[in-house]
């Protein structure tokens, strides 16, 4: 069975810029968990999708936003790109209703210069 | 919202011994308990999690403990091995959202 898998690795950004993030879900898995994970704050949670639909976000500001496609898989968008959000981003997903276990992918650094 | 809160922030043992990471959480509605396990450069993996119906759980080397009255859980690792090391976060929530606590780095020395 193929994990979470999310693209890409790296990326590096300028400030103002606009950054997007992808993850795939485990195969069966309907739910998307998106984290920050910002050097020493452990991992802050951001958005929550499921079936297509947000359903909770974090204490985060708008301007990360994301969507989930049909076909489960999740964008992360982060827009007018601050030095704060450089962070490694992590995605995890689960079936809602089975298990409560959140599977993570690896991750994407994101670096803002 | 859920707070949880980790300590210590830092744990250093020696190889054979046991390590102990306590979490306490403020939100009552809360009622499951996973623990993750992030080695350098990887992602996290639960290793151990514990629903509010249990007071207790155990697998192999590790346990958890729940006490819901006090709002706080444990991790115990017993005969710990240099395997071990890593960064330990303990995290709170139901089965739509966890919070997590900062995290713990393990080191264990030989």
């Amino acid at each position: 069975e193929a994990g979470v898998t999310q693209s890409p690795t790296h990326l590096i950004k300028t400030r103002g810029q606009q950054a997007t993030l992808r993850c795939s879900p485990i195969s069966g898995h309907t739910s998307v968990y998106w984290y920050q994970q910002a050097l020493g704050l452990g991992l802050q949670f951001l958005l929550w999708y499921d079936e297509g639909e947000e359903r909770n976000r974090g204490n985060f500001p708008p301007r990360f936003s994301g969507r989930q496609f049909p076909n489960y898989s999740s964008e992360l968008n982060v827009n007018a790109l601050e030095l704060e959000d450089s962070a490694l981003y992590l995605c995890a997903s689960s079936f809602v209703g089975l298990s409560y276990e959140q599977y993570f992918g690896p991750g994407t650094r994101l670096t803002v210069t | 919202g859920e707070n949880v809160e980790q300590h210590p922030s830092t744990l250093s043992v020696q190889e054979g011994d046991s390590a102990v990471i306590k979490c306490t959480y403020s939100d009552s509605a809360s009622n499951y308990f996973p623990w993750y396990k992030q080695e350098l450069g990887k992602r996290p993996q639960l290793i151990i999690d514990i629903r509010s119906n249990v007071g207790e759980k155990k697998d192999q080397r590790i346990a958890v403990t729940l006490n819901k009255t006090a709002k706080h859980f444990s991790l115990h690792i017993t005969e710990t091995q240099p395997e071990d090391s890593a960064v330990y976060f303990c995290a709170a929530g139901n089965d739509y959202k966890l919070s997590f606590g900062a995290g713990t780095t393990v080191t264990v020395r030989a």
